[in-house]
């Protein structure tokens, strides 16, 4: 089974500081995915990446950075948390254009106070 | 652009009656149409998905529907049954094969 694990569950954070969301799979899949997830908003794209180093924003990336270091392990970074990033991320990732399933983290759950 | 949009947002059913969940989208580039399945507190799962060359895809009680012409898709559930009640997405695949874009989701509940 494919499996990916994202570092934390719940984290709570106080505006100002520095983030960092992990996110980490283990089946050599060469895209990752951050979303958020907001009630009646779905999921947005925050950032994507389709290879190592390589990356390209999605619909929400201001306020958001990543990284990708390594093939598997994809991290999403809040320069400095503000209240409006409250909310749940999920990490995602699938195998290539071909096998295009996408396999979700179990999400973090980010409160900035 | 990349929006997917969802219609509707909620839906209350009888167990045994069935729903029917539409998406539609503005591009022509995208293939790939997937719908995912999310339980209360739990990751989204992928429960069907549908290519641009397929018009219609069954598995047992879930069926797709696609219009490429009139963009956009349906998901079907027949015979529901209160473990279908769920938040589902609908989602787009871009043609490069690597961005995925999601519906705003429709919370499902089936009453027994």
């Amino acid at each position: 089974d494919v499996k990916v694990t994202q570092s934390s569950r719940y984290l709570v954070k106080r505006t100002g500081e520095k983030v960092f969301l992990e996110c980490v799979q283990d089946m050599d899949h060469e895209n990752m995915f951050w979303y958020r997830q907001d009630p009646g908003l779905g999921l947005r794209l925050i950032y994507f990446s389709y290879d190592v180093k390589m990356k390209e924003k999605g619909d929400i990336p201001e306020g958001y950075s990543v990284s990708r270091e390594k093939k598997e392990r994809f991290s999403l970074i809040l320069e400095s948390a503000s209240t409006n990033q409250t909310s749940m991320y999920l990490c995602a990732s699938s195998r290539d254009r071909e096998h295009t399933e996408a396999f979700f983290g179990q999400g973090t759950r980010l409160t900035v106070v | 652009g990349e929006n997917v949009e969802q219609h509707p947002s909620t839906l209350s059913v009888q167990e045994g009656d069935s729903a029917v969940i539409k998406c539609t989208y503005s591009d022509s580039a995208s293939n790939y149409f997937p719908w995912y399945k999310q339980e209360l507190g739990k990751r989204p799962q992928l429960i069907i998905d549908i290519r641009s060359n397929v018009g219609e895809k069954k598995d047992q009680r879930i069926a797709v529907t696609l219009n490429k012409t009139a963009k956009h898709f349906s998901l079907h559930i027949t015979e529901t049954q209160p473990e279908d009640s769920a938040v589902y997405f609908c989602a787009k695949l871009t043609i490069t094969g690597n961005q995925f874009y999601f519906g705003t989701g429709t919370s499902l509940t089936v009453i027994p």
